[in-house]
């Protein structure tokens, strides 16, 4: 089945400093990849996405780069702000057998201090 | 255009009662999704409905929960009788289309349910 593994955190980090959040998947076919953020308070919104090999996902100064042979699909940001503190998660869609649901990393937590 | 929206936003029952969680999807919305994150681990599938009827139910854990979704607008997730390991912050999401497997699903805030 469908798997999804993100680095576990949290992850500390002072502002203007360089993000990266590892993710890699295990999927049957050919999903798409998602990065998903949820804020404190709020609920999960989508951040970015890459539908096919080689594609990237871009959105606020984030992007990942959807690598078929690593099966990877890494977050970054060169230079992170205090509202940037949230917990992001992972996930593909591989629409078929699998039908359309989500499936989520378990999630990685960000805290940028000024 | 208002999004997803979930009633309560936290719950607080003890083992053995019932609850039921709301959720209204985006208007005109026929696929809603009901996904839960237990003890700040991954966000796992629950079920799927399109319209009212059940897509796909394979996340849901066992017969204490029962989801419905009466004229294919707000649905609901009963949980009865609670137990302690039901606590965890449960999601709806909905979508335009679900045959599409790049499609947004939009996010609810999500229901925290604490069951002591």
């Amino acid at each position: 089945g469908n798997s999804v593994t993100q680095m576990e955190g949290p992850v500390t980090l002072s502002e203007e400093a360089f993000l990266t959040i590892n993710c890699t998947y295990t999927a049957t076919g050919y999903p798409s990849l998602f990065w998903y953020v949820q804020y404190p308070g709020e609920g999960l919104q989508l951040l970015l996405k890459a539908t096919k090999a080689d594609d990237k996902g871009s959105n606020k100064g984030f992007e990942a780069t959807y690598r078929k042979e690593t099966t990877s699909f890494h977050l970054e940001k060169g230079s992170v702000q205090v509202s940037d503190s949230a917990v992001y998660f992972c996930d593909l869609r591989s629409f078929g057998a699998a039908g359309n649901k989500l499936t989520f990393g378990g999630g990685t937590r960000v805290l940028v201090k000024p | 255009e208002a999004g997803v929206t979930q009633f309560p936003s936290h719950s607080v029952i003890e083992k053995g009662q019932t609850v039921t969680l709301r959720c209204d999807p985006i208007s005109g919305h026929d696929n809603l999704y009901w996904y839960r994150r237990v003890m700040g681990k991954e966000i796992k599938f629950l079920l799927h409905f399109v319209k009212e009827s059940k897509q796909d139910e394979s996340g849901m854990p066992n017969n204490r929960f029962l989801a419905e979704r009466t004229g294919g607008t707000y649905s609901t997730l009963k949980v009865q009788p609670a137990e302690l390991e039901d606590s965890g912050v449960y999601f709806c999401a909905s979508s335009q289309d679900g045959g599409t497997a790049s499609y947004e699903q939009y996010f609810g805030p999500g229901t925290r349910l604490t069951v002591t």
